[in-house]
């Protein structure tokens, strides 16, 4: 059972523009949402996460939204750069958990010229 | 880079032999989780140890079993291997028996043939 939906499957986006990646999760013991980026023959990097504690956070060009009624997060990438391309994973975990975590499928992203 | 690093970055073996997968946590951390990452998925959480125990455990049969060393390394060890085993496997390192943000090593490929 896929318990973090995650979409779009694959995003093109322009230079500077505003790239947004959305996850619905099913399992309410969840209360940890972080998102990973990954590069091509790496490993996951963490970018930033949040608990449902808050409604938005906001780290640099990245913020991420949360609808804890709806169950459902978002990555939203402001002023998109070519650099940002690559593979964004949201996941989850429950207290005490925090690294157990169940991923979204992925959305790769194509920041172009 | 997070600290944590995997060997091999790459493996080629054959359907039915075993296989030893190693990672080193970043300094400070003492709990290393395993997932699985096939080709264009997002990462299946396969175990976690804890002071050198099993802490969780995902849907993953017993021929995938692990070790953590009192310096908190670990090891993965997949025996009778199948050709869905092909896959990213990546190491995940954590504080406070898991309870933390994970941060990811660059993972083996794994090619079973």
């Amino acid at each position: 059972q896929q318990q973090v939906k995650q979409s779009p499957q694959s995003l093109i986006v322009q230079k500077g523009g505003i790239s947004i990646i959305n996850c619905a999760y099913e399992n309410t013991a969840f209360d940890y949402f972080p998102w990973y980026q990954q590069f091509p023959g790496k490993g996951p990097a963490l970018l930033i996460a949040i608990r449902p504690d808050v409604s938005e956070k906001k780290e640099g060009r990245f913020t991420i939204s949360f609808n804890k009624s709806a169950k459902q997060f978002s990555l939203h990438i402001m002023d998109s750069q070519p650099g940002d391309s690559a593979t964004y994973f949201c996941a989850a975990s429950s207290t005490g958990t925090a690294s157990k975590l169940t991923f979204g499928t992925g959305t790769r992203l194509q920041v172009t010229l | 880079e997070t600290g944590v690093t995997q060997s091999p970055t790459h493996l080629i073996k054959t359907r039915g032999q075993q296989v030893t997968l190693r990672c080193s946590s970043q300094s400070g951390h003492n709990t290393v989780s395993w997932y699985q990452q096939a080709l264009g998925q997002g990462p299946q959480f396969i175990f976690q140890y804890y002071r050198e125990e099993e802490n969780g455990r995902g849907n993953f049969p017993p021929r995938f079993s692990g070790l953590q060393f009192p310096n908190y390394s670990s090891e993965l060890n997949v025996n009778a291997l199948e050709l869905d085993d092909s896959a990213l496997y990546l190491c995940a390192s954590s504080d406070q028996g898991g309870n933390t943000e994970a941060f990811f090593g660059q993972g083996t490929r794994l090619t079973v043939v």
